[in-house]
């Protein structure tokens, strides 16, 4: 099984920074790497796909890039509404979806 | 509007059987691969299921194999999760969610476009 590492558990931020979460993968998925987020109570959201194509709808503030084991999400400057938790996703090996522990971003 | 809900969720003995059910509204289920992803403190977000539009092709993740059973009801536009032998470590909230492919060049990429609200599912004596 591919396992996914994010860093950190969580991140303390203030409204306009810019905030950068990591990802790896136990072993190399090229660009089959997605991002979520999701709010208490609410389902995931799709952020990101293939490393770094934005779904639609999404802020261009939110950006993906990687690729083999290492990946990153950036919020180039945070609003209120992003304060979630955040999860990366391998979509290399398929049916087996595997999600990263997650990344909790709160306010400062 | 797109939309999955699911339903069934509830409190069930350790050894108990539950099923739930996966609901689609704004698109027919027979076109896509339903995937059930469950999530609970411990162990953040699980594959569990997924069957593909045809429902030649079901996968279970290890931790449910024997015991779940993944299908779907074309004529209602839904999929349900046969949840047998349950287990205190099944505990969680199930989520339906729509597999989507996005083609690139000759290449396709994947991910789950439209989830569900989840429906919690506790077992407990």
């Amino acid at each position: 099984d591919i396992q996914m590492t994010q860093s950190p558990s969580s991140l303390s931020a203030s409204v306009g920074d810019r905030v950068t979460i990591t990802c790896r993968a136990s072993q190399s998925i090229s660009t089959y790497l997605n991002w979520y987020q999701q709010k208490p109570g609410k389902a995931p959201k799709v952020l990101i796909y293939a490393a770094s194509r934005l779904q639609s709808g999404v802020p261009s503030r939110f950006s993906g890039s990687g690729s083999g084991t290492y990946f990153t999400l950036t919020i180039s400057s945070l609003q209120p509404e992003d304060f979630a938790t955040y999860y990366c996703q391998q979509s290399y090996s398929l049916p087996m979806y595997t999600f990263g522990q997650g990344t909790k971003l709160e306010i400062k | 509007e797109v939309q999955l809900e699911e339903s069934g969720g509830g409190l069930v003995r350790p050894g108990g059987s539950l099923t739930l059910s996966c609901a689609a509204s704004g698109f027919t289920v027979s076109g896509y691969t339903i995937y059930w992803v469950r999530q609970d403190v411990g162990r953040g977000l699980e594959w569990v299921a997924s069957i593909s539009s045809s429902g030649a092709y079901i996968d279970y993740a290890d931790s449910v194999r024997g015991r779940f059973t993944i299908s779907r009801d074309n004529a209602r536009n839904s999929v349900h999760l046969q949840m047998n032998s349950l287990r205190a470590d099944d505990s969680a909230t199930f989520f339906c969610a729509r597999h989507f492919r996005a083609p690139s060049g000759s290449l396709h990429y994947y991910f789950m476009d439209v989830w569900g609200i989840g429906t919690t599912v506790t077992v407990s004596s």
